[in-house]
């Protein structure tokens, strides 16, 4: 079965580095997603993506936050300046969310592995 | 806005016996009701929703789901627990907002703990 996936699956940097996080969503689906979860904390949303622009955003998802789809398969997640507090594991997620399939399939996210980010 | 609620920070249970993960939840408009689960050091897999239909979901490795409206809750179950079913486990809900809104609000997630 398709999977999303996500490199690399660990990272560390310095603080106020820029750093690049991809994700490779499942070939077929239309709508990409970030979520990030804090060591301990419950899953967060940061931002969703569709037709090549951001569609909402939570307002975790500032500034230093952008994200891309630069050819036909990757997704990416930049951050500009990296704080201490963006340690956290980076989730991306797709659906499909198209016609011709049962609403049922279109209605699930597919998660990605994570990449774990440390700032330090 | 939205919101989950996991009453339990952890469930122990032991193998065999029936186990019940807690959720419940608040949204505009019907609800989109999923579990996820987590294993160490790995990524959110899906494993049942429900969107409309039959009140009892079932999922993946033998787990269901019963939404409850009137309750707003829909709570994890299955019938005979396994020591590798131990992992943490995430409710998530989302409106049927209309076009746009897919964002998914997480519960702070569950551990449960299958004892051999």
């Amino acid at each position: 079965e398709p999977e999303v996936t996500q490199t690399p699956s660990h990272q560390v940097t310095q603080m106020g580095q820029e750093v690049i996080l991809r994700c490779v969503p499942i070939s077929n689906h239309l709508y990409f997603y970030w979520y990030r979860q804090i060591l301990g904390q419950k899953v967060e949303f940061l931002v969703s993506f569709y037709n090549n622009e951001i569609s909402e955003k939570s307002e975790i998802f500032d500034d230093q936050f952008s994200v891309e789809r630069p050819d036909g398969s990757n997704f990416t997640l930049k951050i500009r300046s990296t704080k201490l507090e963006d340690s956290a594991m980076y989730f991306c997620a797709s659906t499909w969310t198209g016609t011709g399939t049962s609403r049922s399939r279109r209605e699930t996210q597919y998660f990605g592995p994570g990449t774990r980010l440390l700032v330090l | 806005a939205q919101s989950v609620a996991q009453p339990e920070d952890q469930v122990n249970v032991a193998e065999g016996n029936p186990l019940t993960v807690k959720c419940t939840y608040s949204v505009s408009g019907n609800p989109y009701l999923f579990w996820y689960v987590q294993y160490p050091n790995r990524g959110l897999q899906f494993l049942l929703k429900y969107i409309t239909g039959d009140n009892l979901v079932k999922g993946s490795y033998g787990f269901e789901a019963e939404f409850n409206k009137s309750q707003t809750s829909f709570h994890l179950k299955k019938p005979s627990a396994l020591v590798s079913d131990s992992a943490l486990y995430f409710c998530a809900v989302r409106g049927d907002s209309g076009a746009g809104s897919y964002q998914l609000t997480f519960g702070k997630g569950t551990k449960l703990s299958v004892i051999p």
